[in-house]
Protein backbone atom coordinates (compact mmCIF):
# COMPACT_ATOMS: atom_id res chain seq x y z
CA UNK A 1 0.00 0.00 0.00
CA UNK A 2 1.04 3.41 -0.86
CA UNK A 3 1.52 6.21 1.98
CA UNK A 4 3.22 9.05 2.64
CA UNK A 5 4.68 10.83 6.28
CA UNK A 6 5.35 14.10 7.15
CA UNK A 7 7.17 13.82 10.26
CA UNK A 8 7.32 17.65 11.02
CA UNK A 9 3.39 19.21 11.80
CA UNK A 10 5.33 22.39 11.85
CA UNK A 11 8.57 23.92 10.90
CA UNK A 12 9.98 27.32 11.55
CA UNK A 13 12.35 29.44 10.26
CA UNK A 14 13.70 33.09 10.13
CA UNK A 15 13.74 34.78 7.19
CA UNK A 16 16.83 34.48 5.02
CA UNK A 17 17.59 30.74 6.96
CA UNK A 18 17.69 27.71 4.42
CA UNK A 19 14.69 25.67 4.98
CA UNK A 20 14.03 21.85 4.84
CA UNK A 21 10.29 19.86 5.05
CA UNK A 22 10.67 16.36 5.05
CA UNK A 23 9.01 13.84 3.17
CA UNK A 24 9.44 9.83 3.53
CA UNK A 25 7.18 7.69 1.20
CA UNK A 26 6.40 4.03 0.75
CA UNK A 27 5.40 2.68 -2.61
CA UNK A 28 5.32 -0.17 -4.74
CA UNK A 29 7.35 0.20 -7.43
CA UNK A 30 9.13 3.36 -8.77
CA UNK A 31 7.38 6.35 -7.23
CA UNK A 32 6.30 9.57 -8.62
CA UNK A 33 6.85 12.18 -6.26
CA UNK A 34 5.18 15.70 -6.07
CA UNK A 35 4.81 18.76 -3.68
CA UNK A 36 2.31 21.42 -2.97
CA UNK A 37 1.57 24.26 -0.91
CA UNK A 38 -1.45 25.86 0.18
CA UNK A 39 -2.16 28.63 1.09
CA UNK A 40 -5.37 30.06 3.55
CA UNK A 41 -8.40 29.14 2.24
CA UNK A 42 -7.44 28.09 -0.96
CA UNK A 43 -6.33 24.70 -3.09
CA UNK A 44 -3.43 23.10 -3.54
CA UNK A 45 -0.82 24.69 -5.83
CA UNK A 46 2.25 22.18 -7.35
CA UNK A 47 5.63 23.10 -6.65
CA UNK A 48 7.69 20.13 -8.30
CA UNK A 49 7.87 16.68 -8.77
CA UNK A 50 9.94 13.98 -9.12
CA UNK A 51 9.78 11.31 -12.21
CA UNK A 52 12.63 10.16 -13.18
CA UNK A 53 16.66 11.50 -13.24
CA UNK A 54 18.74 13.66 -12.01
CA UNK A 55 17.74 13.42 -7.75
CA UNK A 56 17.76 17.10 -7.53
CA UNK A 57 14.45 18.37 -8.61
CA UNK A 58 14.07 22.43 -8.92
CA UNK A 59 10.22 24.14 -9.02
CA UNK A 60 8.80 27.38 -8.63
CA UNK A 61 9.39 29.93 -6.13
CA UNK A 62 13.24 28.88 -5.54
CA UNK A 63 11.78 25.67 -4.21
CA UNK A 64 13.88 22.39 -4.96
CA UNK A 65 13.38 18.53 -3.51
CA UNK A 66 15.91 15.76 -3.29
CA UNK A 67 15.27 12.02 -4.06
CA UNK A 68 16.85 9.82 -1.87
CA UNK A 69 15.78 6.06 -3.42
CA UNK A 70 17.69 4.54 -0.36
CA UNK A 71 16.56 6.38 2.05
CA UNK A 72 12.57 6.73 0.39
CA UNK A 73 12.78 10.45 1.42
CA UNK A 74 11.91 13.52 -0.93
CA UNK A 75 12.77 16.33 1.24
CA UNK A 76 11.75 20.08 -0.11
CA UNK A 77 14.36 22.76 0.33
CA UNK A 78 14.69 26.43 -0.41
CA UNK A 79 18.79 27.98 0.38
CA UNK A 80 16.96 31.50 1.34
CA UNK A 81 13.49 31.76 3.00
CA UNK A 82 10.85 34.08 2.71
CA UNK A 83 8.24 35.60 4.76
CA UNK A 84 6.15 35.00 1.89
CA UNK A 85 6.91 31.43 1.81
CA UNK A 86 4.60 30.31 4.91
CA UNK A 87 2.18 28.25 4.32
CA UNK A 88 1.11 24.59 4.38
CA UNK A 89 3.05 22.08 2.64
CA UNK A 90 1.53 18.52 1.15
CA UNK A 91 3.65 15.43 -0.45
CA UNK A 92 2.44 13.31 -2.58
CA UNK A 93 3.21 10.26 -4.04
CA UNK A 94 1.57 7.98 -7.30
CA UNK A 95 3.16 4.45 -7.97
CA UNK A 96 4.26 3.96 -11.57
CA UNK A 97 2.45 0.56 -11.83
CA UNK A 98 -0.56 2.00 -12.59
CA UNK A 99 -3.37 3.40 -11.76
CA UNK A 100 -4.47 7.49 -11.32
CA UNK A 101 -4.56 7.20 -7.40
CA UNK A 102 -2.28 10.33 -5.88
CA UNK A 103 -1.66 9.74 -1.80
CA UNK A 104 -0.74 12.68 -0.16
CA UNK A 105 1.22 13.24 3.50
CA UNK A 106 -0.64 15.07 6.54
CA UNK A 107 0.58 18.52 5.73
CA UNK A 108 3.16 20.93 7.10
CA UNK A 109 3.33 24.06 8.36
CA UNK A 110 5.85 26.42 7.43
CA UNK A 111 6.35 29.59 9.57
CA UNK A 112 9.15 31.85 8.28
CA UNK A 113 9.57 34.98 10.78
CA UNK A 114 10.84 38.35 9.47
CA UNK B 1 -8.65 31.39 -17.96
CA UNK B 2 -8.62 27.95 -17.79
CA UNK B 3 -8.85 26.43 -13.95
CA UNK B 4 -11.33 24.52 -11.77
CA UNK B 5 -14.39 26.45 -10.53
CA UNK B 6 -15.93 25.05 -7.04
CA UNK B 7 -19.32 26.35 -5.64
CA UNK B 8 -20.30 27.56 -3.05
CA UNK B 9 -17.21 28.36 -0.83
CA UNK B 10 -19.31 27.99 1.41
CA UNK B 11 -22.30 25.52 2.24
CA UNK B 12 -24.29 24.73 5.42
CA UNK B 13 -25.93 21.30 5.90
CA UNK B 14 -28.79 20.62 7.88
CA UNK B 15 -29.44 17.41 9.58
CA UNK B 16 -30.97 14.85 7.36
CA UNK B 17 -30.59 16.95 4.25
CA UNK B 18 -28.28 15.78 1.54
CA UNK B 19 -26.14 18.80 -0.60
CA UNK B 20 -24.54 18.83 -3.64
CA UNK B 21 -21.05 20.25 -4.02
CA UNK B 22 -20.30 21.62 -7.72
CA UNK B 23 -16.58 21.14 -9.87
CA UNK B 24 -16.28 22.35 -12.83
CA UNK B 25 -12.93 22.70 -15.05
CA UNK B 26 -12.18 24.07 -18.73
CA UNK B 27 -9.07 22.14 -18.54
CA UNK B 28 -10.20 19.58 -20.93
CA UNK B 29 -8.78 16.87 -18.84
CA UNK B 30 -10.10 13.47 -18.59
CA UNK B 31 -9.84 12.82 -14.67
CA UNK B 32 -11.38 14.76 -11.81
CA UNK B 33 -10.93 13.92 -8.24
CA UNK B 34 -12.88 14.91 -4.86
CA UNK B 35 -10.75 15.04 -2.28
CA UNK B 36 -11.53 15.58 1.63
CA UNK B 37 -9.27 18.09 3.84
CA UNK B 38 -9.45 17.80 7.58
CA UNK B 39 -6.98 19.88 9.86
CA UNK B 40 -4.06 17.51 10.61
CA UNK B 41 -5.09 14.82 8.50
CA UNK B 42 -3.88 15.79 4.63
CA UNK B 43 -6.21 15.44 2.34
CA UNK B 44 -8.04 11.86 1.62
CA UNK B 45 -9.88 10.46 -1.60
CA UNK B 46 -13.21 10.57 -1.78
CA UNK B 47 -14.17 9.56 -5.31
CA UNK B 48 -12.38 10.03 -8.79
CA UNK B 49 -13.20 9.73 -12.36
CA UNK B 50 -11.25 8.47 -15.00
CA UNK B 51 -13.20 9.40 -17.79
CA UNK B 52 -17.49 10.49 -18.79
CA UNK B 53 -19.40 7.64 -17.51
CA UNK B 54 -17.27 5.99 -14.92
CA UNK B 55 -15.79 6.99 -11.62
CA UNK B 56 -14.43 4.58 -8.57
CA UNK B 57 -14.58 4.99 -5.24
CA UNK B 58 -11.49 6.36 -3.17
CA UNK B 59 -10.65 5.76 0.74
CA UNK B 60 -13.68 7.67 1.91
CA UNK B 61 -16.66 6.98 -0.24
CA UNK B 62 -19.17 6.36 2.24
CA UNK B 63 -21.96 8.88 2.79
CA UNK B 64 -20.73 10.46 -0.77
CA UNK B 65 -21.96 10.44 -4.27
CA UNK B 66 -20.92 11.32 -7.02
CA UNK B 67 -21.84 11.42 -10.91
CA UNK B 68 -19.77 11.94 -14.18
CA UNK B 69 -22.28 12.67 -16.99
CA UNK B 70 -20.22 15.36 -18.51
CA UNK B 71 -16.42 15.69 -19.18
CA UNK B 72 -16.00 19.05 -17.17
CA UNK B 73 -18.34 18.40 -14.43
CA UNK B 74 -17.67 15.96 -11.46
CA UNK B 75 -20.54 16.98 -8.70
CA UNK B 76 -20.36 15.64 -5.16
CA UNK B 77 -23.17 14.79 -2.81
CA UNK B 78 -22.65 14.59 0.81
CA UNK B 79 -25.71 12.53 2.00
CA UNK B 80 -27.31 12.02 5.64
CA UNK B 81 -25.33 8.96 5.84
CA UNK B 82 -22.45 11.12 6.02
CA UNK B 83 -22.28 11.36 9.87
CA UNK B 84 -19.29 13.94 10.17
CA UNK B 85 -19.46 16.16 7.19
CA UNK B 86 -17.59 18.92 8.27
CA UNK B 87 -14.59 19.57 6.23
CA UNK B 88 -12.99 21.76 3.85
CA UNK B 89 -13.60 19.58 0.22
CA UNK B 90 -11.24 20.08 -2.68
CA UNK B 91 -11.71 19.49 -6.39
CA UNK B 92 -8.64 18.17 -8.78
CA UNK B 93 -8.03 17.54 -12.42
CA UNK B 94 -5.40 15.69 -14.18
CA UNK B 95 -4.78 14.77 -17.81
CA UNK B 96 -5.11 11.02 -18.85
CA UNK B 97 -2.23 10.88 -20.75
CA UNK B 98 0.26 9.34 -17.95
CA UNK B 99 0.21 9.01 -14.30
CA UNK B 100 3.18 11.20 -13.74
CA UNK B 101 1.28 14.04 -14.15
CA UNK B 102 0.06 16.49 -11.42
CA UNK B 103 -3.35 17.89 -10.30
CA UNK B 104 -4.93 20.93 -10.40
CA UNK B 105 -6.98 22.37 -7.76
CA UNK B 106 -10.00 24.54 -7.31
CA UNK B 107 -10.25 26.79 -4.34
CA UNK B 108 -12.40 24.26 -2.53
CA UNK B 109 -16.20 24.58 -0.53
CA UNK B 110 -15.81 24.38 3.32
CA UNK B 111 -18.85 22.43 4.49
CA UNK B 112 -20.42 23.26 8.01
CA UNK B 113 -23.08 21.41 9.79
CA UNK B 114 -26.15 23.69 11.15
Amino acid sequence: AQSVAQPEDQVNVAEGNPLTVKCTYSVSGNPYLFWYVQYPNRGLQFLLKYITGDNLVKGSYGFEAEFNKSQTSFHLKKPSALVSDSALYFCAVRANTGGFKTIFGAGTRLFVKA
Amino acid sequence: DGGITQSPKYLFRKEGQNVTLSCEQNLNHDAMYWYRQDPGQGLRLIYYSQIVNDFQKGDIAEGYSVSREKKESFPLTVTSAQKNPTAFYLCASSTRRANNEKLFFGSGTQLSVL
